[in-house]
This record gives structure tokens, sequence and C-alpha cells, in this order.
């Protein structure tokens, strides 16, 4: 069993395009977390997830818009695609952080977005 | 900004012998690290951590080195096996940072036969 999985695998597309790509977990998570790494292998957080609530959200252009329909599940949605939005975009789970020094995230297997 | 570095990129090694990946912190506030492997098509995945009040760390074969004063860690990994061939990506975070961790940008380790 997939303990973090992500749909599509990979994702090619043109400019301009709306796009969403779709993370789940069962190991029974209450945070998850959406990562981008790019052309230069950073992998920076983008947005945290707990119990359906945002609380992390970093710099990041307000055409991404994660979405958490239930605490299993956190979608991307990346509206008017931009080629700099090319990238592999990583989802990961963790149980939730009651202010410990940190709680092990899980990370699924990666989401290859390439815009053309 | 670049608050977690790791400046070799890749690195080769023999089966049985010594890796030694290197990552170096700018932010003072950081105090907790880890190491995550990644294999290809794959999600980085843990591997050891430590905490600041400490110094060493060790895991089995994986042992994790923390040199606060320099603002430097390190992991080694005896002896080298070939599965052991990964990216390795160091991490770091802030205790009451909400579990955001920031990342180096990994080095590629071969464990050569």
């Amino acid at each position: 069993d997939t303990a973090v999985s992500q749909t599509p695998k990979y994702l090619v597309t043109q400019m301009g395009n709306d796009k969403s790509i779709k993370c789940e977990q069962n190991l029974g998570h209450d945070t998850m977390y959406w990562y981008k790494q790019d052309s230069k292998k950073f992998l920076k957080i983008m947005f945290s997830y707990n119990n359906k609530e945002l609380i992390i959200n970093e710099t990041v252009p307000n055409r991404f818009s994660p979405k958490s329909p239930d605490k299993a599940h956190l979608n991307l949605h990346i509206n008017s695609l931009e080629l700099g939005d090319s990238a592999v975009y990583f989802c990961a789970s963790s149980q939730e952080w009651t202010g410990g020094t940190y709680n092990e995230q899980f990370f699924g297997p990666g989401t290859r977005l390439t815009v053309l | 900004d670049q608050q977690v570095k790791q400046n070799s990129p890749s690195l080769s090694v023999q089966e049985g012998r010594i890796s030694i990946l290197n990552c170096d912190y700018t932010n003072s506030m950081f105090d907790y690290f880890l190491w995550y492997k990644k294999y290809p098509a794959e999600g980085p995945t843990f591997l050891i951590s430590i905490s600041s009040i400490k110094d060493k760390n060790e895991d089995g074969r994986f042992t994790v080195f923390l040199n606060k004063s320099a603002k430097h860690l390190s992991l080694h990994i005896v002896p080298s096996q070939p599965g052991d061939s990964a990216v390795y990506f160091c991490a770091a975070g802030v205790t009451g940072g909400g579990n955001k961790l920031t990342f180096g940008t990994g080095t590629q380790l071969k464990v050569e036969l």
C-alpha cells in the first residue's frame, strides 16, 4: 500500500492552462505539505495544512491554491501556468505538529510538471 | 537566501569504505537537523536526525555529527554499500516553526563495487 500517493506522475501542459495535482495519504496523519523542487534541485516548502487548516504559506504566487477536502487529501491547483512553474512537486504528510521539535514527514513520489 | 547548503553535488565512494556527506547552515535558530535519502522517481525518505543539544547520533551504519559553532553537520555511512547510492538531502528546522523544514540541494552519492 502506498502511504502518500500523487497523481499524475507526469504532467505536460501549455502555458496559460489551469491544472491540478492530487495527493492522498493513508497514514492517518493530520498535517500535509506541498514542496517544489526546481531545476537547481532546491526542495522548498510551499504550503502545509493541519486538519484542513492552512498553517504554512510561503511566498508563493496566488496562482497556486491548495485545497484540502478532508485531512487525507491535499490537492494543488495552479492557474495560468507559466514556464517557471516547471518543476517536480512533492506532497508530504506527518503527524500533527503539537509544539514539539518535529514530526517525520513522509513524501509522495513526486509529480513532474512541464510547461511548454 | 540559501540557509542550508550542500556544496558537494556528487560523491563517489568504493563499497566498504566510508562515505562522508557534508552540510552547512547559516540560520542559528535551527535546532534540529535531518537527513533524507532519495532514490530516482521516489520521494525523499527520512534517514536520521539530530537535535542541537547533541553532537552525535548513531543508527546502525549511519552517524550524524553536529558542530554548532561551525554551523556544520555531516553524515557518515560506514561501511558504504551499493544500495546506499542515492541523493542525500540535509534539512533543518526550528522548534515551534510548525514542522517547517528547510532543505539543502542534495548530494548524489554513488557507491561503486
